[in-house]
């Protein structure tokens, strides 16, 4: 059973296209995030919801707009893409806001 | 504001031999402080967490690490390195703003 499952694994597209990334927790965990890795696997925090409400919204772009359906889902939309935009972005959850997360298997996205 | 300094980029050893990543934290207070596995092209995976209790955490796969107030250290040790072991490994520390800050990672060669 995949505590945290996001799709796709891999999204290639062209850049001014919007695409989304939906990710879904079945641990009954109360808060998700999205994380951003860069080509050097550096892993920075996006935005982190509790309970459906947005808690933390790093300096990220405004194209990137995250949507919490229920507390088991969050999705990242992402308008015109650019091709910095090219990273893994990985979901995760955790029980509360101050203690470990578990993460998904990340999402490759390639803007070309 | 908490933070984590990986002190080396990379680290070879060669199997059997023992393992040391090492860590440095920063936090005005005792921090919760974890470590994170990913291997090749896969997710994140929790290795173990110290969260005020017990100083030397043992975690999964052979793995522990030692939290050392007096040298601001979480470093992660394992007695005997597998082929299996080879990864990025991330120091992580929970902020006051309640969110995961990783250390920029630490890449582990094990060689026959």
């Amino acid at each position: 059973d995949t505590a945290v499952s996001q799709t796709p694994k891999y999204l290639v597209t062209q850049m001014g296209n919007d695409k989304s990334i939906k990710c879904e927790q079945n641990l009954g965990h109360d808060t998700m995030y999205w994380y951003k890795q860069d080509s050097k696997k550096f892993l920075k925090i996006m935005f982190s919801y509790n309970n459906k409400e947005l808690i933390i919204n790093e300096t990220v772009p405004n194209r990137f707009s995250p949507k919490s359906p229920d507390k088991a889902h969050l999705n990242l939309h992402i308008n015109s893409l650019e091709l910095g935009d090219s990273a893994v972005y990985f979901c995760a959850s955790s029980q509360a806001t101050i203690t470990e997360a578990f993460f998904g298997q990340g999402t490759r996205l390639t803007v070309v | 504001a908490q933070s984590v300094t990986q002190l080396d980029s990379h680290v070879s050893v060669s199997e059997g031999t023992p393992v040391l990543l090492r860590c440095n934290y920063s936090s005005s207070y005792s921090p919760s402080l974890f470590w994170y596995v990913q291997h090749p092209n896969k997710g994140l995976q929790l290795l173990l967490k110290y969260t005020s209790a017990a100083t030397l955490v043992k975690g999964i796969n052979g793995f522990e690490a030692e939290f050392k107030k007096s040298e601001t250290s979480f470093h992660l040790t394992k007695p005997s390195a597998h082929m299996s072991d080879a990864a990025e490994y991330f120091c992580v520390v929970i902020t006051g703003f309640q969110k995961l800050v990783f250390g920029t990672g630490t890449r582990l060669l094990v060689s026959p």
